[in-house]
């Protein structure tokens, strides 16, 4: 069956250290795959967009890589803040079908 | 300003008594959607529309209908609605990008509905 996972529900780590969470997916094969932060009681904000033939993409403290071999991937804050507390999702275009996102990884960064 | 409205913001009513959240967008996407949350089940999609007149089932259709009509407007009709239906409503927007697939989606705020 397919499915789509994010590494852990919760996760804590100290401010300034670097945050990484998993996006594992299993029978799609998504053309592209999406990174969004939500706060509670909010719509998801869109962070990143990689595509299935980049390996890695950049926008300022975030990095997400894309690994369709091993239908992984990896969403990364370096120096993390506490206002990057948030849940994370991430979300597979199944290209001309429907987009099914994870079920989020709620990150909290201790001061 | 771009952005995805809907509304209501919040709506409490009974079972069995029709309603629509509307949803609209000011940024000429073509691609529209519909997300209902939930916890523990995440965020999944309802129906999703390509452009206008086009509509296609997502995860979770059943008890709910869309129209895409217009290009800026795609709102959700629960028929006849069920204490099941009871969640967090997102609608989303996106432009395509050449080729194939989806842009950045921008979220509506959120309808809270309650079905009592």
């Amino acid at each position: 069956s397919q499915k789509i996972e994010q590494n852990s529900e919760a996760l804590n780590i100290q401010e300034g250290k670097t945050a990484t969470l998993t996006c594992n997916y299993t029978n799609y094969s998504p053309a592209y795959l999406q990174w969004y932060r939500q706060d509670p009681g909010r719509g998801p904000v869109f962070l990143l967009l990689i595509r299935e033939n980049e390996k890695e993409k950049r926008k300022e403290r975030l990095k997400v890589t894309f690994d369709t071999t091993l239908k992984q991937s990896l969403f990364h804050i370096t120096a993390s803040q506490p206002a990057d507390s948030a849940t994370y999702l991430c979300a597979l275009d199944r290209v001309g079908q429907n987009f099914v996102f994870g079920p989020g990884t709620r990150l909290s960064v201790l001061p | 300003e771009a952005q995805v409205t809907q509304n209501p913001r919040y709506l409490i009513t009974v079972t069995g008594k029709k309603l629509t959240v509307t949803c609209s967008q000011n940024m000429n996407h073509e691609y529209m959607s519909w997300y209902r949350q939930d916890p523990g089940l995440g965020l999944r999609q309802i129906y999703y529309s390509m452009n206008v007149e086009v509509t296609d089932k997502g995860d979770v259709p059943e008890g709910y209908k869309v129209s895409r009509k217009e290009k800026r407007n795609f709102p959700l009709i629960l028929e006849s609605p069920s204490p099941n239906q009871t969640s967090l409503y997102f609608c989303a927007s996106s432009s395509r990008l050449a080729g194939r697939g989806t842009d950045t989606q921008y979220f509506g705020p959120g309808t809270r509905l309650t079905v009592l």
